[in-house]
């Protein structure tokens, strides 16, 4: 029973347009949600969180959105830069445990 | 970057072998954990410590099993390793509950099994 879903296996974005990764869950107890960018042969890295008492937070390029009513969440990356190019992963939290229920992940491709 | 290292980075076994992963932080962190990248799956987690000789089972957690006899190191061990074990295998770290900016990522594993 996958709890978090990330629907979009691929994306492809031209640099400087904005790129929108989406990630919707089941568990309405999740209270906490992260993104994470993986780069080939290296660990995932924290890139950007928001609390369920939010519905948005922004750090930079990167604005993460979240919608509880319709359990989805969304990562705003503006302008995208070849750089971005990673999977995301997306993740959640019930806040009480200390572990993280992860995504499938989407790969992200910014071409020039 | 955090102190976290993961040996062996790459290895090749062979089914019904038993192989050992070892993940050593600098940090001093409380938490430790192993999670698996599968295509498909995202990263799963395996097992996880809260400290010294306080482990839990995660959602994938059959076949394996951990020890954590130092605060600085997380051992996971296949008794038996089957192909369906070939994966690459991440130890993670955080210093209290997972909340955010917290939780750090080694490098990875990569297991092969034949």
């Amino acid at each position: 029973d996958q709890q978090v879903k990330q629907n979009s296996p691929s994306l492809s974005v031209q640099e400087g347009r904005i790129s929108i990764l989406n990630c919707d869950y089941t568990n309405s107890m999740f209270d906490y949600f992260l993104w994470y960018k993986k780069y080939p042969a290296e660990g995932p890295t924290f890139l950007i969180s928001i609390s369920s008492i939010k519905d948005k937070n922004e750090d930079g390029r990167f604005t993460v959105f979240l919608n509880k009513s319709a359990k989805h969440l969304s990562l705003h990356i503006v302008p995208s830069q070849p750089g971005d190019s990673a999977v995301y992963f997306c993740a959640a939290n019930t806040g009480t445990a200390s572990k993280l229920t992860f995504g499938t992940g989407t790969r992200l491709q910014v071409t020039l | 970057d955090a102190g976290i290292t993961q040996s062996p980075r790459h290895k090749v076994t062979e089914t019904g072998t038993p192989v050992t992963l070892r993940c050593h932080q600098t940090e001093n962190h409380r938490y430790m954990y192993w999670y698996r990248q599968d295509p498909g799956h995202g990263l799963r987690l395996i097992h996880y410590s809260y400290g010294v000789k306080d482990t839990d089972k995660g959602e994938v957690s059959d076949g394996y099993s951990v020890s954590r006899s130092k605060t600085e190191d997380f051992l996971l061990t296949l008794e038996s390793a089957t192909s369906s074990q070939t994966s690459v295998y991440f130890c993670a770290i955080s210093e209290n509950r997972v909340s955010g900016n917290t939780i750090y990522f080694g490098e990875g594993s990569w297991l092969t099994v034949v």
